[in-house]
């Protein structure tokens, strides 16, 4: 099926942990973002890529590390996970110059 | 900083009533705009965009666009119970870029 994949769907871990989500898109399209919904279900951009180059980064600490090793990948690693850090996070992808954005399934990511 | 408002809700419609979702956006240079689905659990969906001033219409969606009073809404005709679900508005965080920011959402019901 053409979509925007996630893994893993949920993920627990400790605190003070470092963990990855992966996410691959087969849409073909050239931008991906990573997007994060907290608990009040606002939906807010941390990381769009182009290419495999990173366009934008909003204000979102340095513990959170984006890696496009292709332009149909884009993983996300996170370093020393704190309490704050759950939420779900949304892969997304668009074809270039378009906003119309593909969302993956989501990563419920609990931090205890 | 950009900002898009949303009434958060619940806006509660009889089914086969018209709901009205509206949507206002901080930015005056904002050129696209997006309405997206989020039933509980799951991915945002996207269902309607508008570039232009006017309405814009897609079976029982409709799109409404004044970019003078900065404001974006959507219709839907016949509301369903399945149209129960929380809407999304979003518009483009620049215009050199093509990720979203993000409204924080209207809850809809929809009763039988």
């Amino acid at each position: 099926d053409t979509a925007v994949s996630q893994t893993p769907k949920y993920l627990v871990t400790q605190m003070g942990n470092d963990k990855s989500i992966k996410c691959e898109q087969n849409l073909g399209h050239d931008t991906m973002y990573w997007y994060k919904q907290d608990s009040k279900k606002f939906l807010k951009i941390m990381f769009s890529y182009n290419n495999k180059e990173l366009i934008i980064n909003e204000t979102v600490p340095n513990r959170f590390s984006p890696k496009s090793p292709d332009k149909a990948h884009l993983n996300l690693h996170i370093n020393s996970l704190e309490l704050g850090d759950s939420a779900v996070y949304f892969c997304a992808s668009s074809p270039s110059q378009s906003s119309e954005a593909f969302f993956g399934q989501g990563t419920r990511l609990t931090v205890v | 900083q950009k900002e898009v408002e949303q009434n958060s809700g619940p806006l509660s419609v009889p089914e086969g009533a018209i709901a009205s979702l509206n949507c206002t956006y901080s930015d005056r240079g904002s050129q696209s705009f997006f309405w997206y689905r989020q039933y509980s659990g799951k991915s945002p969906e996207l269902i309607m965009f508008i570039y232009s001033n006017g309405d814009k219409e897609d079976g029982r969606f409709t799109a409404q666009l004044n970019k003078a009073s900065q404001y974006v809404s959507l219709l839907i005709r016949d509301s369903q119970p399945s149209d129960s679900a929380t809407y999304l508005c979003a518009v483009t965080l620049n215009q050199a870029g093509t990720a979203l920011i993000f409204g924080k959402g209207t809850t809809l019901s929809v009763s039988s």
